[in-house]
Order: structure tokens, then sequence, then C-alpha cells
């Protein structure tokens, strides 16, 4: 398995521009999540899915960012638009339902860059 | 709501033992979790913990005391690759996993 695939690795763009990051969990795990992580806040969790469905958005910080997942393999993280203090590392995480001892499984990340 | 504790840093020698704890207040509680993550890097899983007690895997133990709401990570015979952050995750009702702000490691000559 390729593991937790995302896209771009790094991305950098000016303030106000439309951002658009990619996930593509591990084939079968039903729960997709995105993460956030900067030195000053650590990993938090903006939302998560299951089995393509939005259950959990309280951790996205404001009407500007909104995520999709159309179907069981992709899932996007789009921010616009993009601000400075939007600058962090972005991690999108897949788990099977029974994920009991072995957690989640996180892909490379996304280094976004906001100036 | 959810809380958790670890120290921010800690030092220590290669060939030591060296414990990382975690406090954690949560909303229900399944499980913790601890993951390992080295810099520019994405975390990994190191252990799992649902019943009290010690969970050893190698190098590496994980303790948990669920009435205290109370983890921690033993690491033995320290190594120089061992130097990263170890993240406190304990897995709640809500059925998502929210992470400590982790405890950066170094590990000295």
């Amino acid at each position: 398995d390729a593991g937790v695939i995302q896209s771009p690795r790094h991305e950098v763009t000016e303030m106000g521009q439309e951002v658009t990051l990619r996930c593509k969990p591990i084939s079968g795990h039903d729960y997709l999540f995105w993460y956030r992580q900067t030195m000053m806040r650590g990993l938090e969790l903006l939302i998560y899915f299951n089995n393509n469905v939005p259950i959990d958005d309280s951790g996205m910080p404001e009407d500007r960012f909104s995520a999709k997942m159309p179907n069981a393999s992709f899932s996007t993280l789009k921010i616009q638009p993009s601000e400075p203090r939007d600058s962090a590392v972005y991690f999108c995480a897949s788990s099977h339902s029974h994920r009991g001892p072995y957690g989640y499984t996180f892909g490379s990340g996304t280094r976004l860059t906001v100036v | 709501g959810q809380n958790i504790d670890q120290p921010t840093e800690m030092t220590a020698t290669e060939g030591a033992i060296v414990q990382i704890n975690c406090t954690y207040q949560t909303s229900g509680f399944n499980g913790l979790f601890w993951y390992q993550q080295h810099a520019g890097e994405a975390p990994t899983f190191l252990s799992y913990n649902v019943l009290d007690g010690l969970e050893e895997k190698g190098r590496f133990s994980s303790f948990l005391s669920r009435s205290k709401g109370y983890s921690y990570l033993l690491l033995k015979e320290l190594q120089m690759k061992d130097s990263a952050s170890y993240l406190c995750a304990p897995w709640g009702n809500n059925n998502d996993m929210r992470f400590g702000a982790g405890t950066r490691l170094t590990v000295k000559p």
C-alpha cells in the first residue's frame, strides 16, 4: 500500500489566493482527518469524515476553510482567500473504524506558506 | 472538552532511560496513543494503551492509569535517532484523536 498520499508537498502562494490541498487515504480506511500543525498551536484537528460524511468540523478556523470528500479515495481542503496566518503544515490521516491498536496513518503533509 | 499536558522539552544522554509524562482530561475515554514525530516529518504510531498497566515493545514502553488520567512513555537505551517530538493522544468519545503539544526530546552523546 502506498500509504496516505498528499499533494502538493510544498505550496507557496500570495495572500488572497485560493489554495487547495489534496489527500488520498489508504484504501479501505473509512475515516479521514485533516490536521494543521504550527509551532505555536501544535497539531490541531480541523475536520474529520466517516464514510465520506463530515462528522465534526468544529476545528475549522473560519469560513475561509472548507473541506470535501466526494468519494472514498479523495478529499480536499480549500482555503479561500488565504492569509499569512494560514502558513502551517497540513496533514491528512486515515484510519479503519476498528483501528484499535493501530491508530492513524498520516500523509507526509503539505507545507503551506502564504506571503 | 479535552486537556492534554506534557512537558515541552526534555534532554537525555545516549544510552540512558527517559520517561515522558502525559496527563489528560477527556470526554469519555477509549484508549491512548503515543506518536513519534521527527522534525519535518509526519507523526508515526508508537503505542496504544486501553487497559491500565504497562505495554512493552522493545526499547519503548507505555503506561496507562485510566483512573488518574495519566500515561507515560518510557524510552530505554536511548539512541541519537530517538531525538524527536513525542505526542500523547487520548482517544475520546468523539471517535477522533486530539494531540497534546508534544514533548521535544533531545538525545546528547
